[in-house]
């Protein structure tokens, strides 16, 4: 099975500041049609997960453009431009790439300071 | 649009079995990849198992095979997911999701006691 890793666990953030989430597999996410099949979640307090971005860069509908995706291989990026209060919660990265099974990193908590 | 609705909370004793449904609105159950993602405290988001859209055979994650059984009822356009013999570790949060992961259900807590 694919082996999500995600860094930090937990970010700080001031309100208004960029913010970035690292995450890392544990092999290739590239598949044999071309696509990478990288996801990226965010999990508000409460609520269920929700999806950000797919295939690596691309925006969900609705999901404001201070988030954006990137990265290729085995290294990929979440970045907040500018954090707004309603940004808190807990971001998950996903591959489904190699499926079975569907694999999600950790979690990186992210909370104001 | 899709809308995900499942039922309500469980609680159950060790050794038992639960089922969780998920009604489908805005399209047919039979349309959509109908996959499962639980969330415990310790072990974050899991996927358990969902329908390859390929065969439209359904795919379950080694961790539950032998316990878990997904089904669909397309009169009702409901999905269930049924998992038998539980244990503590059981207890958690189950989602219904699409194949995508792009519409997701409330979630359904699930507690097992002993």
């Amino acid at each position: 099975d694919v082996v999500m890793t995600q860094s930090p666990l937990f970010l700080p953030v001031t309100l208004g500041q960029p913010a970035s989430i690292s995450c890392r597999s544990s092999q290739s996410l590239v598949h044999s049609d071309g696509n990478t099949y990288l996801n990226w979640f965010q999990q508000r307090p409460g609520q269920s997960p929700r999806r950000l971005i797919y295939k690596v860069s691309n925006r969900d509908s609705g999901v404001p453009d201070r988030f954006s995706g990137s990265g290729s291989g085995t290294d990929f990026t979440l970045k907040i431009s500018s954090v707004e209060a309603e940004d808190v919660g807990i971001y998950y990265c996903m591959q489904g790439t190699h499926w079975p099974p569907l694999t999600f990193g950790p979690g990186t908590k992210v909370d104001v300071k | 649009q899709v809308h995900l609705i499942q039922s309500g909370a469980e609680v159950k004793k060790v050794g038992a079995s639960v089922k969780v449904s998920c009604k489908v609105s805005g399209y047919k159950v039979s349309e959509i990849s109908m996959h499962w993602v639980r969330q415990t405290s310790g072990e974050g988001l899991e996927w358990m198992g969902g329908i390859d859209p390929v065969d439209g055979e359904t795919v379950y994650a080694e961790k539950f095979q032998g316990r878990v059984t997904m089904t669909e009822d397309t009169s009702t356009d409901r999905a269930y997911m049924e998992l038998s013999n539980l244990i503590s570790d059981d207890t958690a949060v189950y989602y219904c999701t699409t194949k995508e992961l792009d519409y997701w259900g409330q979630g359904t807590l699930v507690t097992v006691s002993s």
